[in-house]
């Protein structure tokens, strides 16, 4: 599998939102699943929620079920991870990871992208 | 939440020590258990699931053991590339969580 591959570092404002994108080459991909997760600086692994690729549907950790979106474009073969009311401890590296067991979900991560940082400062 | 509890935090080897890494969790996982190696700058890289599995590709040094809310990871001979952070996941609740990180470094 070709690792799937991110969008770049972003700097935001406090209360602004952040769209980031993880673009896969597989041709497996609309038989994936795709979760986010993320980690702060000195802080553990965070899951954040997932999105079955062929189907849409997604499931979000209830720490940020009121704030992200997590979306996928079947023609570009990309998924993408919007967080709004953006804050401080918001900064982190963000990551994508593809599900080992495809949409059938086993909640294994085996196939991550290079991650992608996050700032959130005034 | 079920709360996953690593020792040590971090730990200090040389190459070609054998290495064990403990994860504990706060109820039973059975063996839905799955460990991770973190470079910076790189991406996490699948090491072991379903507590013993190993996944293709990954080195034979490399072995998971362990159930209900205990496990271990062990190296058995420790390469220089091994030197990373290594983390427990459990995949048995919808609400996937991680333990706090084991830091391996170079004596």
């Amino acid at each position: 599998q070709m690792q799937p591959v991110q969008s770049g570092p972003e700097v935001k404002k406090p209360g602004t939102s952040v769209k980031v994108s993880c673009k896969a080459s597989d041709i497996t991909f609309t038989r994936s699943a795709v979760h986010w997760v993320r980690q702060a600086r000195g802080q553990r692994l965070e899951w954040i929620g997932w999105i079955v690729v062929g189907s849409g549907n997604t499931d979000y950790a209830q720490t940020f079920q009121e704030r992200v979106t997590i979306t996928r474009d079947l023609s570009t073969n990309t998924v993408y991870m919007e967080l709004s009311s953006l804050r401080s401890e918001d900064t982190a590296i963000y990551y994508c990871a593809a599900d080992r067991n495809g949409y059938n979900l086993m909640g294994i991560f085996d196939n991550w992208g290079q991650g992608t940082l996050v700032t959130v400062s005034s | 939440d079920i709360q996953m509890t690593q020792s040590p935090s971090s730990l200090s080897a040389s190459v070609g020590d054998r290495v064990t890494i403990t994860c504990r969790t706060s109820q039973s996982i059975r063996t839905y258990l799955n460990w991770y190696q973190l470079k910076p700058g790189k991406a996490p890289k699948l090491l072991i699931y379903a507590a013993s599995s190993l996944e293709s590709g990954v080195p034979s040094r490399f072995s998971g053991s362990g159930s209900g809310t205990d496990f271990t990871l062990t190296i058995s001979s420790l390469q220089p590339e091994d030197f990373a952070t290594y983390y427990c996941q459990q995949s048995y609740s919808n609400l996937y969580t991680f333990g706090q990180g084991t830091k391996l470094e170079i004596k």
